[in-house]
């Protein structure tokens, strides 16, 4: 059964670049079927979409975020990552990493496996 | 603001159905999936395409969809049904993805 798990710090410096990796188990991430995506979730708040990749390296973010923005796949390791640039309090957040059904392959959107979250503080 | 449109909260009697709706112009567009949350865990999938339910999610829960509004429609809610609910769907450009700010279900 196909499991994600986000690793990385938990503690970030305002101004820093906050950087996670999200680990595919159980199955490939070079499946021509799925997107890979970024999720996060401010304490207490709802969910925001931060960006998806495809294996071959195509990306998609969200426009409030792009500038700052990058997410990055390795497929040897089956693997996919975010950086996020000039962090500051508002960064913190539980990031999810997920599974994507992309309207492009599927005809639908849909993220159908989630990782279990990490929560990142940005703090001095 | 999202351009995904959600009730903050809603609440139901144990049994009975309950609508929760998600309001934006690309959903004239665009599939919306639908994501159960409880406190402490990652959100599930429960509805996702034109009324299509994942695995292991019963069937009490269903999606519909008309005009600008997609509605989750929980009939005979039960009390594990009390979580946050999440629309997901693609904005207006039909580029990006975006959510629901989600409603709190209640189960009285």
């Amino acid at each position: 059964q196909l499991q994600l798990q986000e690793s990385g710090p938990g503690l970030v410096k305002p101004s820093e670049t906050l950087s996670l990796t999200c680990t595919v188990s159980g199955g490939s991430i070079s499946s021509s079927t799925y997107y890979w995506g970024w999720i996060r979730q401010p304490p207490g708040k709802g969910l925001e979409w931060i960006g998806n990749i495809y294996y071959s390296g195509s990306t998609y973010y969200n426009p409030s975020l792009k500038s700052r923005v990058t997410i990055s796949v390795d497929t040897s390791k089956n693997q996919f990552s975010l950086k996020l640039s000039s962090v500051t309090a508002a960064d913190t957040a539980v990031y999810y990493c997920a599974r994507h059904e992309d309207i492009a392959v599927a005809g639908y959107d849909a993220f159908d496996i989630w990782g279990q979250g990490t929560m990142v503080t940005v703090s001095s | 603001s999202s351009e995904l449109t959600q009730d903050p909260a809603v609440s139901v009697a144990l049994g009975q159905t309950v609508r929760i709706t998600c309001q934006g112009d690309s959903l004239r567009s665009y599939y919306v999936s639908w994501y159960q949350q409880k406190p402490g865990q990652a959100p599930l999938l429960v509805i996702y395409g034109e009324n299509n339910r994942p695995s292991g999610i019963p069937d009490r829960f269903s999606g519909s969809s008309s005009g600008n509004t997609a509605s989750l429609t929980i009939t005979g809610a039960q009390a594990e049904d009390e979580a946050d609910y999440y629309c997901n769907s693609r904005d207006s450009s039909g580029n990006h993805l975006v959510f629901g700010g989600g409603t709190k279900l209640t189960v009285l």
